[in-house]
């Protein structure tokens, strides 16, 4: 593997259910990053984790919860969603989370909530 | 409210010309800035990074920035149909997170 891979490439999920994203990064880059890119609007940061910390929640509700267990993986879990939350969520990673520093992407998950 | 704007288009110009795609930004203090292609269904790949003032060339790609004006565009030269994507163009803000803001993009028609 090559990149930044995710994982399922496509989801849909009631807004009951619990599921995860995952992404893994294969470059030796030391931050990682989640998006949401929605319909007609630019795409938004959600997370910021640097060397597995957390440095950057943009104001995300409380039903996306993420987890970095090392640098290399970023897990996005969904709990009891809304329809709104379908969008395709994107992760990236870069070097470092500094000014400068080019972010990469993965190929996204495309999230349907129903 | 940091933002990043760009015309949404489409921009449409035929196979050979140079396509112009432009970007302001209203954060005086950002300081690096990337053009990102995105196809229908695909995610976003970065083409160019530029972080001085003046033009940086890459093959048919050449990103220029204007730090006074807030200012960023980007000139394909010899566009073909392949060209044709949404190009997103993303700014750094001034705090040292990493954080990217990202304009909503421009669509690019390269007609044969």
């Amino acid at each position: 593997e090559t990149g930044v891979t995710q994982t399922p490439r496509h989801l849909v999920m009631g807004m009951t259910n619990k599921k995860s994203l995952k992404c893994e990064q294969h470059l030796g880059h030391n931050a990682m990053y989640w998006y949401k890119q929605s319909a007609k609007k630019p795409l938004e940061l959600m997370f910021v984790y640097n060397f597995k910390e957390q440095t950057e929640n943009n104001s995300v509700p409380s039903r996306f919860s993420p987890e970095c267990p090392n640098s290399s993986h970023l897990f996005l879990h969904l709990h009891t969603l809304q329809p709104e939350d379908s969008a395709l969520y994107l992760c990236a990673s870069s070097q470092f989370p500094g000014v400068g520093y080019e972010q990469y992407f993965g190929p996204g998950t495309r999230l349907t909530v129903t | 409210q940091k933002e990043v704007e760009q015309n949404s288009g489409p921009l449409s110009v035929p196979e050979g010309a140079i396509a112009s795609l432009n970007c302001t930004y209203s954060d005086r203090g950002s300081q690096s800035f990337f053009w990102y292609r995105q196809y229908s269904g695909k995610s976003p790949e970065l083409i160019m990074s530029i972080y001085s003032n003046g033009d940086k060339e890459d093959g048919r790609f050449t990103a220029q920035l204007n730090k006074a004006s807030q200012y960023v565009s980007l000139l394909i030269r010899d566009s073909q149909p392949s060209d044709s994507a949404t190009y997103l163009c993303a700014a750094h803000g001034s705090g040292n997170t990493g954080k990217l803001i990202f304009g909503q993009g421009t669509t690019l028609q390269v007609k044969p």
